[in-house]
């Protein structure tokens, strides 16, 4: 079974401070994805990452894939009290057609 | 209108009855999953299914049943509940056709086993 683990599990902060979440695993992944899934509602899909070292930038929000494709970052600069949620990580396994998801960390961001 | 509904929303039974979660999607996609969700635990693949004939286990099928009655239903069946199978369950799809399996969640149904 492949494993996902992220770090921190809870983070909270003041706005406009920066933050990095972790996902790590001991598996080689085909691309990893990052949810965020806000109260009351299912995941949606922020970016795909899919090439080891691939770096993407969605405004405030920087997506990092590991070299050896094991592992990734998110990092949030500058954050606001919208970027609350719950942030998972996923490793697809494109042969089985089906992902891994990781434990999720819950962000919250006080004004 | 929603593209992946979840009935019903809040379900609250007993131990021992049978329940069933039902799952509908207007997005065509060929494959369908169902998760649950725990606090600290992320999400957790119960079965998945990529076309009308396919069904397949995931991590923690223990308990739990599926059938997928069209392309576009899927529904989840608890054949005998117990509290442990308290918590959020997920249905969501995914298109066969695009390489990065970004998957589409329902909203969700809470359930709670008394």
């Amino acid at each position: 079974t492949q494993l996902l683990e992220q770090s921190p599990q809870f983070l909270s902060i003041q706005e406009g401070e920066n933050l990095t979440v972790y996902c790590n695993s001991s598996s080689v992944f085909s691309s990893l994805q990052w949810y965020r899934q806000e109260p009351g509602e299912g995941p949606v899909l922020l970016v795909t990452v899919v090439t080891g070292g691939e770096v993407k930038k969605l405004k405030r929000l920087t997506f990092q894939f590991g070299d050896a494709r094991k592992d990734s970052s998110l990092h949030i600069t500058a954050a606001q009290t919208g970027d609350t949620g719950l942030y998972l990580c996923a490793g697809l396994n494109t042969n089985a057609g089906k992902s891994t998801f990781g434990d999720g960390t819950t962000l919250t961001v006080k004004p | 209108d929603a593209d992946v509904t979840q009935t019903p929303r809040n379900r609250i039974t007993k131990t021992g009855k049978r329940i069933m979660l039902e799952c509908s999607q207007t997005k065509g996609h060929d494959r369908m999953y169902w998760y649950r969700q725990d606090p600290g635990l992320g999400l957790r693949l119960i079965y998945y299914s990529f076309d009308v004939k396919d069904i397949n286990k995931g991590e923690i099928s223990d308990g739990y049943s599926v059938s997928r009655q069209a392309q576009a239903k899927f529904s989840l069946s608890l054949e005998s509940a117990i509290p442990n199978q308290t918590a959020l369950y997920f249905c969501a799809t995914s298109d066969l056709w695009v390489s990065n399996n970004e998957q589409f969640f329902g909203p969700g149904t809470r359930l709670t086993v008394l």
